[in-house]
């Protein structure tokens, strides 16, 4: 069972634009990752928010968390061909911390 | 940098074959997983290791896949009979611990026929 759920399933954009990815999840969590995918590839970490944090940044990336809403967001400020990829969202829940990931969004930057 | 091994890279078998999937995890975690991912969805875990002794296994197909981490190390991911079903990426991560970052190897592709 996929407790994340990422929209939109894919996002096309120019280079240099900003790309925003969001997360929604339905139980409380223990903290939420994100992990980018190349084609064919393995996942990459690229950022964990705790459950006590509403914001964190990395690099060209920003990652909010909303447990209110619980939802969060990814985004990829002036993004670059590189950064095509699937961008997962990862929450960890329960007293095991088990980590259960969401289906994806595919994310293509246009030249 | 230090990266987690996976061999095969892509294995193609016919249904009713046996095929074994090996992971070499980064040097010194002690947690390992393996994960099935089918083309367009997100990974979703099969097996977790802490050392050589299973912590979940409870989404594992048990009467046709095992797995096993006998010193702790690296570990198998066996699956007999396969079955077409079974076509999908094969991905093996570790980390420290259970609650740390997993480290994600390249992945091994399986297309049963």
């Amino acid at each position: 069972s996929q407790q994340g759920e990422e929209d939109p399933q894919a996002l096309s954009i120019q280079e240099g634009e900003n790309a925003t990815m969001n997360c929604s999840y339905k139980t409380s969590i223990n903290n939420l990752q994100w992990y980018r995918q190349n084609s064919g590839r393995g996942l990459v970490h690229l950022i964990l928010i705790r459950s006590n944090e509403r914001e964190k940044h990395s690099g060209r990336l920003r990652v909010t968390l909303d447990t209110s809403k619980k939802s969060s967001s990814l985004l990829i400020t002036a993004s670059r061909a590189a950064d095509t990829a699937s961008y997962f969202c990862a929450t960890d829940v329960g007293r095991d911390d088990k980590i259960i990931f969401g289906k994806g969004t595919r994310l293509h930057i246009l030249p | 940098e230090a990266e987690v091994a996976q061999s095969p890279r892509y294995k193609i078998t016919e249904k009713s074959q046996a095929v074994a999937f090996w992971c070499d995890p980064i040097s010194g975690h002690a947690t390992l997983y393996w994960y099935r991912q089918i083309l367009g969805q997100g990974p979703e875990l099969l097996v977790q290791f802490q050392d050589e002794s299973v912590v979940d296994d409870s989404q594992l197909p048990k009467d046709r896949f095992s797995a096993e981490r006998l010193k702790g190390v690296d570990s198998t991911l066996k699956i007999q009979p396969a079955e077409l079903g079974d076509s999908a990426m094969y991905l093996c991560a570790s980390s420290l611990g259970q609650k740390e970052t997993q480290y994600f190897g390249p992945g091994t592709r399986l297309l049963v026929l």
